[in-house]
């Protein structure tokens, strides 16, 4: 079945640093790719997405590319601030079935000023 | 405000006392859904309804129920629930691709 592998958590940063978490998926047909952060004590938010080969997602600094030769999806930021810290969940959606979401396990990332 | 509401955000309970969880959404979708988040297991779908009077199993519904009778409610039924069923709960609701939750709800059984 469909599968998302993530990057192993946490991550802690300084401020200002670069920030690449990956994120590989498996997938029968041609899902669509999601990220979405949760911040403490709240709900998921919808990051950004991507939903063909090539198109790259971005939002508040965020970008991810959907690299279908490498089944990947990695998400960066060129500067994180402390207000990033949070957890990050890649995810696909594969339209060939029930529109659900497959979830990675998610990464914490902290970052320090 | 479009959203997807959740009660009770916070819940203690014992084995075997029934329980139901409602999720509300304003945004007339007809895609709902259900997932539990657990340490290191990320969020899996619990069960789904692609409109009023339909629903399905997603990839772990034992020892939950659900029921659509309107379109903006999706509660999710704890019959007899067990320590094993502590979790973060949270309700979806979309009509496309992009999934909006709702703010969660902290079940724990003792």
């Amino acid at each position: 079945g469909d599968s998302v592998t993530q990057m192993e958590g946490p991550v802690t940063l300084s401020e200002e640093a670069f920030l690449t978490i990956n994120c590989t998926y498996t997938a029968t047909g041609y899902p669509s790719l999601f990220w979405y952060v949760q911040y403490p004590g709240e709900g998921l938010q919808l990051l950004l997405k991507a939903t063909k080969a090539d198109d790259k997602g971005s939002n508040k600094g965020f970008e991810a590319t959907y690299r279908k030769e490498t089944t990947s999806f990695h998400l960066e930021k060129g500067s994180v601030q402390v207000s990033d810290s949070a957890v990050y969940f890649c995810a696909l959606s594969d339209f060939q079935g029930a529109q659900k979401l497959v979830f990675g396990q998610g990464t914490r990332l902290t970052i320090n000023p | 405000e479009a959203q997807v509401t959740q009660n009770p955000r916070y819940l203690i309970t014992v084995t075997g006392k029934k329980l139901t969880v409602t999720c509300s959404q304003n945004m007339n979708h007809e895609y709902m859904s259900w997932y539990r988040q657990d340490p290191g297991l990320g969020l899996r779908q619990i069960y789904y309804s692609m409109n009023v009077e339909v629903t399905d199993k997603g990839d772990v519904p034992e020892g939950y129920k659900v029921s659509r009778k309107e379109k903006r409610n999706f509660p999710l039924i704890l019959e007899s629930p067990s320590p094993n069923q502590t979790s973060l709960y949270f309700c979806a609701s979309n009509r496309g691709a992009t999934q909006y939750f709702g703010p969660g709800t902290r079940l724990t059984v003792l």
